[in-house]
C-alpha cells in the first residue's frame, strides 16, 4: 500500500512554544488529508480535514487558532500546535487520500507524540 | 447521528478458538463501514471493507442492515492476530471510529 509519514515521530516541548508536525505522502498524491488526535486507550478523533491548496475544515471544538493546519501541497500538510500546553499532549496522526480514483483507500501516518512540559 | 459502537474494551481468547469483535452502528444513510488494525507499535492499516466482500487474514465481516451491526469474525485465532482492531464508518469525506477492541490471542 501507500505510505504516509510523519516528522517528528516524537517531541517534548516547553508550555508556550510551537510546534510543527509535518505528514508526507510519499509514493502518491493525497488530495484530502485528515489530522486526527488520540488519547491513551482510546480512539482517534478527526480534528480537521484539509484539502490541497483550501483551508482546512476543523471538527466541532477544535480550535482552528490552536491547531494551524497547513496542505500546501499534494504531497505535504503541516499542522501546528501554537502555543502548546501540557493538556495538548498527546498522539497525533494524519492520514492522506487520493480521492481521483474509484477506490480511494485512506493511508495513515504512523503518528508523532507530543509532550508539552 | 452517526456512531459506532465497540462494546467491549479487550477481548481474549486461545490461539484456534473462533473469534468475533462487535460493531454496531447508527447511520441514517447507506452505510460504507471497514474494520482497520493496528499491531503493536505499527501505524493503523485498512483490514477490510464491506463493499469487497473479501476475506482478509482469515477474517470476515458481513454487514446486517437489520441489526445494524458489522461484527469481525476468524473461525480460528491465531498469535499474530492480537492487536487492536477499530470499526469504522464513512460519513460523507471521513471515518468515524469506534472505541477500538484490543484482541490478545493466547498460546
Amino acid at each position: 500500500g501507500a505510505v504516509v509519514s510523519q516528522h517528528p515521530s516524537w517531541v517534548i516541548c516547553k508550555s508556550g512554544t510551537s510546534v510543527k508536525i509535518e505528514c508526507r505522502s510519499l509514493d502518491f498524491q493525497a488530495t484530502t488529508m485528515f489530522w486526527y488526535r488520540q488519547f491513551p486507550k482510546q480512539s482517534l478523533m478527526l480534528m480537521a480535514t484539509s484539502n490541497e491548496g483550501s483551508k482546512a475544515t476543523y471538527e466541532q471544538g477544535v480550535e482552528k487558532d490552536k491547531f494551524l493546519i497547513n496542505h500546501a501541497s499534494l504531497t505535504l500538510s503541516t499542522l501546528t500546535v501554537t502555543s502548546a500546553h501540557p493538556e495538548d499532549s498527546s498522539f497525533y496522526i494524519c492520514s492522506a487520500r487520493d480521492d481521483r480514483g474509484s477506490y480511494n483507500e485512506q493511508f495513515f501516518g504512523p503518528g508523532t507524540r507530543l509532550t508539552v512540559l | 447521528a452517526q456512531r459506532v459502537t465497540q462494546p467491549e474494551k479487550l477481548l481474549s481468547v486461545f490461539k484456534g478458538a473462533p473469534v468475533e469483535l462487535k460493531c454496531n452502528y447508527s447511520y441514517s444513510g447507506s452505510p460504507e463501514l471497514f474494520w482497520y488494525v493496528q499491531y503493536s507499535r505499527q501505524r493503523l492499516q485498512l483490514l477490510l471493507r464491506h463493499i469487497s466482500r473479501e476475506s482478509i487474514k482469515g477474517f470476515t465481516a458481513d454487514l446486517n442492515k437489520g441489526e445494524t451491526s458489522f461484527h469481525l469474525k476468524k473461525p480460528f485465532a491465531q498469535e499474530e492476530d492480537s492487536a487492536m482492531y477499530y470499526c469504522a464508518l464513512k460519513k460523507g469525506n471521513k471515518l468515524v471510529f469506534g472505541a477500538g477492541t484490543i484482541l490478545r490471542v493466547k498460546s
